[in-house]
């Protein structure tokens, strides 16, 4: 059971817009949403989070989305880059009954801003 | 840089053998948590250590196996290695600390080959 779904799976966006990939999850007790931005060979990278007491969370050109009560999150990128071209995964996390934050991580999204 | 670092970054092995896989922790963290990618299954939760001790299992193979050292470093252990083992595994540390918050810093990955 795939507890976070994202979409798209690729989206190509020419260089200066905004790329807009969504998430949304099942478990009523994820508390913590990371995005990760992944280049070809190289981990995750953590990019940006946000906890649900919050509706939105800006840092520079990225920006998430809550909606808490539809149990969905998006990333906004803005004046979207070539060296943004990565692969960008949303997470979720609850502290577990053993003390775990492990993540959920959604399917990915392969970004490609022409130029 | 994350300051998680894993070796080795690459590896090829035939089918039934064995593998050790190491992850030294950004200096602090108590949590490892090891993750494997791979195409269709994307980024899955294997298991997590704390201080030396397992917290967490996810979908972890009983041929899987881990461990946590007084310093902290972790060894993901593979054996009977099969074709679908071939992935990228990643492990990312963590405070895990009460109040602390749950960031995951990811290593750059090592990526298993099995022929």
């Amino acid at each position: 059971q795939q507890q976070v779904k994202q979409s798209p799976q690729s989206l190509i966006v020419q260089k200066g817009g905004i790329s807009i990939i969504n998430c949304a999850y099942e478990n009523t007790a994820f508390d913590y949403f990371p995005w990760y931005q992944q280049f070809p060979g190289k981990g995750p990278a953590l990019l940006i989070a946000i906890r649900p007491d919050v509706s939105e969370k800006k840092e520079g050109r990225f920006t998430i989305s809550f909606n808490k009560s539809a149990k969905q999150f998006s990333l906004h990128i803005m004046d979207s880059q070539p060296g943004d071209s990565a692969t960008y995964f949303c997470a979720a996390s609850s502290l577990s009954g053993a003390g775990s934050y492990q993540l959920t991580f959604g399917k990915g999204t392969k970004l490609s801003v022409i130029p | 840089d994350s300051g998680v670092t894993q070796t080795p970054k690459h590896l090829i092995t035939a089918t039934g053998q064995r593998v050790t896989l190491r992850c030294s922790p950004r200096s602090g963290d108590l949590s490892v948590y090891w993750y494997q990618q791979s195409l269709d299954q994307g980024l899955q939760f294997l298991i997590q250590y704390y201080n030396g001790e397992e917290r967490a299992k996810g979908n972890i193979l009983e041929r899987f196996s881990a461990q946590q050292f007084p310093d902290l470093h972790s060894e993901l252990n593979l054996s009977s290695l099969e074709l679908g083992d071939s992935a990228l595994y990643f492990c990312a540390s963590s405070h895990d600390r009460q109040g602390a918050g749950d960031t995951q810093y990811f290593g750059p990955g090592t990526r298993l080959t099995v022929l």
